[in-house]
């Protein structure tokens, strides 16, 4: 049984760096065509994709946000890490980390399995 | 950026109703669409992949259909528990987009 679970402070000041943990278990992020990806969806708003780690070390980051993300993972441990810089008001969301496998989904990146996402808000 | 167009974004129906949501691509994405239903304070589920496809264990009254920039999930019979949001994503390029959202409210 896949589970991911995020973890991470709740609460950020303007520009100080959140960082967030996806700690996950029953598969491996170094199998082929294994990725975890971070959404983010604000309060009421749509879901937002922010980037993408693969099996290979591959990272893939939503342009708008590139230059403030980056995302890491170490298998020992079967976590990933999403760091994202300059903290704002406008970057208060629900954040969530997803599970694909491209072998699974005739090689197309869906997200099968989430974690149940975890608030950060964003206030001095 | 592929921008990811949902219409409507909501809409009331009732149990029983047959229901269609479209997902319009800014451009060309064959059928690399996904369709993930949402509930208050809950992740997304997946429910169609590859545009048509349906996942493991999702009722066979969900359907996708649609290639290049037009798609849609239909709902067949509409149940009290498919009360939710409806969310499209592409996965045809490295960068990945989701749609703005269709609530499905009760009538």
């Amino acid at each position: 049984q896949i589970t991911l679970k995020e973890s991470g402070p709740t609460l950020v000041k303007p520009t100080q760096t959140l960082t967030l943990t996806c700690t996950f278990s029953g598969f491996s992020l170094s199998t082929s065509g294994v990725g975890v990806g971070w959404i983010r969806q604000p309060p009421g708003k749509a879901l937002e994709w922010l980037g993408i780690i693969y099996w290979d070390n591959d990272k893939r980051y939503s342009p708008s946000l590139n230059s403030r993300l980056t995302i890491t993972k170490d298998t020992s441990k079967d976590q990933v890490v999403l760091m994202m810089t300059n903290m704002d008001p406008v970057d208060t969301a629900t954040y969530f980390c997803a599970h694909s496998n491209r072998r699974s989904f005739d090689w197309l990146d869906a997200f099968d399995i989430w974690g149940q996402g975890t608030m950060v808000t964003v206030s001095s | 950026d592929i921008q990811m167009t949902q219409s409507p974004s909501s809409l009331s129906a009732s149990v029983g109703d047959s229901v269609t949501i479209t997902c319009r691509a800014s451009q060309f994405i064959a059928t690399y669409l996904n369709w993930y239903q949402q509930t208050p304070g809950r992740a997304p589920r997946l429910l169609i992949y590859g545009a048509s496809s349906l996942q493991r264990g999702v009722p066979s009254r969900f359907s996708g259909s649609g290639s290049g920039t037009d798609f849609t999930l239909t709902i067949s019979s509409l149940q009290p528990e498919d009360f939710a949001t409806y969310h499209c994503q592409q996965s045809y390029t490295t960068v990945l987009t989701f749609g703005g959202g269709t609530k499905v409210d009760i009538k």
